[in-house]
């Protein structure tokens, strides 16, 4: 079974610039999961989508970060414009499903953006 | 690719000899708590899950601890190879409300051949 993909896998640009991610997750996963890891911490949730609806996106600043999953399928994540604190990794993920079922995570291998 | 967690924590041990990861996890109200195993470039990877109703659970050569009673998690690694060495991230969830994964702050395990 193929994984979760994201795409690129490392991006370096100016503070203030326009950056955008790409994932796919496994296929029929209804639930994708953005997160941002900083250096030497553990991920932190951004935002969760139920196949094309938010579930929960109360910890994404959305003043420059915004995503959408517009079929259900893939999804982009979105920073304009990127500030220097901005540099993590940015990982997604998916499940079967996020209801009362546990619904283990999958992670792709994530894109490591540089804000300089 | 990049490297994970170079702050962390770090636990180093002997091939073959048995690692024990802790976690103090936060929220009194979680429910479902996880392992997870991060190599450098790659995003975590799921190692076993332990529900709130159970203390112990085991899988292949892994063994999580609970205790609720100190909010404690602890992950147990026997005979531990060089192929184990990676940060670990434990991570919580509650059933109710909101249920997205909280992870901690990790540790990294380096395996001494």
């Amino acid at each position: 079974e193929a994984g979760v993909a994201q795409s690129p896998r490392y991006k370096i640009i100016e503070k203030r610039q326009s950056v955008a991610f790409w994932c796919n997750p496994i296929s029929g996963h209804a639930t994708l999961y953005w997160y941002q890891q900083i250096l030497g911490q553990g991920p932190k949730l951004l935002i969760q989508f139920q196949n094309n609806g938010v579930v929960d996106d109360s910890q994404l600043p959305k003043d420059r970060f915004s995503a959408e999953r517009l079929k259900g399928v893939d999804s982009t994540l979105k920073i304009q414009p990127a500030k220097l604190e901005d540099s993590a990794v940015y990982l997604c993920a998916s499940s079967l499903t996020s209801g009362k079922s546990l619904g283990e995570q999958y992670f792709g291998p994530g894109t490591r953006l540089t804000v300089t | 690719g990049e490297s994970v967690g170079l702050h962390l924590p770090t636990l180093s041990v002997q091939e073959g000899d048995n690692s024990i990861i802790n976690c103090a996890y936060s929220n009194s109200a979680s429910d479902y708590f996880i392992w997870y195993k991060q190599e450098s470039g790659k995003g975590p990877q799921f190692i076993i899950d332990i529900r709130s109703n159970m203390d112990k659970r085991q899988g292949q050569r892994v063994t999580v601890l609970l205790n609720k009673t100190v909010k404690h998690l602890s992950l147990q690694i026997a005979a531990t190879q060089p192929g184990d060495s990676a940060v670990y991230f434990c991570a919580e969830r509650m059933d109710t409300g909101r249920r997205a994964l909280t992870f901690g702050s990790g540790t990294r395990l380096q395996v001494q051949p």
